[in-house]
């Protein structure tokens, strides 16, 4: 039980392109999804919780313009990178949450070129 | 401003060897404090502690809190090659979304 997807691992795109992550829990219903970043050796870097049926909320430094989340049922929730630009690749994984703890995706890698 | 401090951050130990990884932590509106494992890609559950002085034990791997010094430790015994990874520890906040906070993680190395 709690498996968490993720689609796709893996993305290559051009400089200024919108790029869709999309995080699904399989196998239960998940009111709280949790959408991360993790650069190379570093931490998991929390950018914003992400609620069935209401606005996201995001971390201090996080541009909601440019992080789009949407969280549209119960079992999936989808990241959208606006106008990407090669600062922004890296490692984005999503986590969703029974009770207090998270089950997180597989992840997906971003590069930007 | 909320911290979490893992240590050592780096280990090489060989198999059969006992490890105890570290975590101490300062957290408002403390929930609870979770053990996750990274290997290449995205972090596995290990254990969540909320109460001090209960250990919960999963295989060779074992997990304590101590709510009064905050801290947490891990315990591997008789490591194998395969628990080769990043264990990060993360504490969660009370509030409406359980809000977890990510040490820099112990990097562990177990060779043959």
């Amino acid at each position: 039980g709690a498996v968490v997807s993720q689609h796709p691992s893996w993305v290559i795109c051009k400089s200024g392109t919108s790029v869709k992550i999309e995080c699904r829990s399989l196998d239960f219903q998940a009111t709280t999804m949790f959408w991360y970043r993790q650069f190379p050796k570093q931490s998991l870097m929390l950018m914003a919780t992400s609620n069935e049926g209401s606005k996201a909320t995001y971390e201090q430094g996080v541009e909601k313009d440019k992080f789009l989340i949407n969280h549209a049922s119960l079992t999936l929730s989808t990241l959208t990178v606006t106008s990407a630009h090669p600062e922004d690749s890296s490692f984005y994984i999503c986590s969703a949450q029974i009770e207090e703890t998270q089950y997180f995706g597989p992840g997906t890698r971003l590069l930007v070129l | 401003e909320d911290k979490v401090v893992q240590s050592p951050l780096s280990l090489v130990v060989h198999e059969g060897d006992t490890v105890t990884l570290n975590c101490s932590y300062e957290v408002t509106n403390f929930r609870s404090l979770l053990w996750y494992k990274q290997e290449k890609k995205a972090p596995t559950f290990l254990f969540m502690l909320t109460s001090s002085g209960i250990e919960k034990k999963s295989g060779r791997l074992s997990s304590i809190l101590d709510k009064k010094e905050l801290f947490s430790i891990l315990n591997i015994t008789a490591t194998q090659t395969g628990d080769s990874a990043i264990y990060l520890c993360a504490p969660g906040e009370k509030g409406g979304y359980n809000k977890l906070i990510f040490g820099a993680g112990t990097r562990l190395a177990v060779h043959p």
